[in-house]
């Protein structure tokens, strides 16, 4: 079944202990990006990567880090977590779009719902 | 600055009515308009996508409209089941690939029975 899976689904942690929230896609999509969503807020892009090695800054990034060493795969790193990076998290990925198609679609993982305490 | 502003913010019907959602855009470079809708605590599904040529758009109950003129767009949902309580959310993306979304604040859809 193509999908994008996330782990862990929830966290509850502390002020300053880093973690990782993996991401993984199987549908071979070049395209990949962070999200968080936060109420009254919606949908806000963290980072984003156009394929391996190549990742870029979105509109939050502040915080977070994310690397792109394999293709399916795009980590969320926080390296010392703070109160107001509890959010819940989603990852996304695309493709190209088909040939003379002017849109790719993007499909989204379920979801990390992350608790800095 | 680039903006999606939907309404109305929440939205109750009743089962089996119809309902429109509103989408306004003040986005540059304009690519194409989707439509999400997004279960409580799951991720955003796609219901249709849209570029400036296309003015309308169907995915079974669901069909969104596009005034690339007026900069508007909408969803209107026919016969409503409760499985259409929902966050719907517009999204306007300012290229083909998709890495720069801009998204609305959705509209939260109550259907009951």
């Amino acid at each position: 079944e193509a999908q994008v899976t996330q782990n862990p689904r929830y966290l509850i942690t502390v002020t300053g202990k880093k973690l990782t929230v993996t991401c993984s896609q199987n549908m071979n999509h070049e395209y990949m990006s962070w999200y968080r969503q936060d109420p009254g807020l919606g949908l806000r892009q963290i980072y984003y990567s156009m394929n391996v090695e190549v990742t870029d800054k979105g509109d939050v990034p502040e915080g977070y880090k994310v690397s792109r060493k394999e293709k399916r795969n795009f980590p969320l790193i926080l390296e010392s977590p703070s109160p107001n990076q509890t959010s819940l998290y989603f990852c996304a990925s695309s493709s190209p779009g088909l040939a003379g198609s002017s849109y790719n679609e993007q499909f989204f993982g379920p979801g990390t719902r992350l608790t800095v305490l | 600055k680039n903006q999606v502003e939907q309404s109305p913010q929440s939205l109750i019907i009743l089962e089996g009515k119809n309902c429109t959602l509103q989408c306004n855009y003040t986005v540059s470079p304009f690519s194409n308009l989707r439509w999400y809708k997004q279960d409580t605590g799951r991720g955003p599904v796609s219901l249709t996508i849209m570029t400036f040529s296309e003015n309308t758009k169907s995915n079974g109950r669901y069909t969104a409209t596009l005034d690339a003129d007026t900069k508007q767009s909408s969803l209107h949902i026919t016969a409503s089941q409760l499985s259409d309580s929902a966050s719907y959310i517009c999204v306007v993306s300012l290229n083909q690939a998709g890495t720069a979304l801009i998204f609305g604040k959705g509209t939260t859809l109550s259907v009951s029975s």
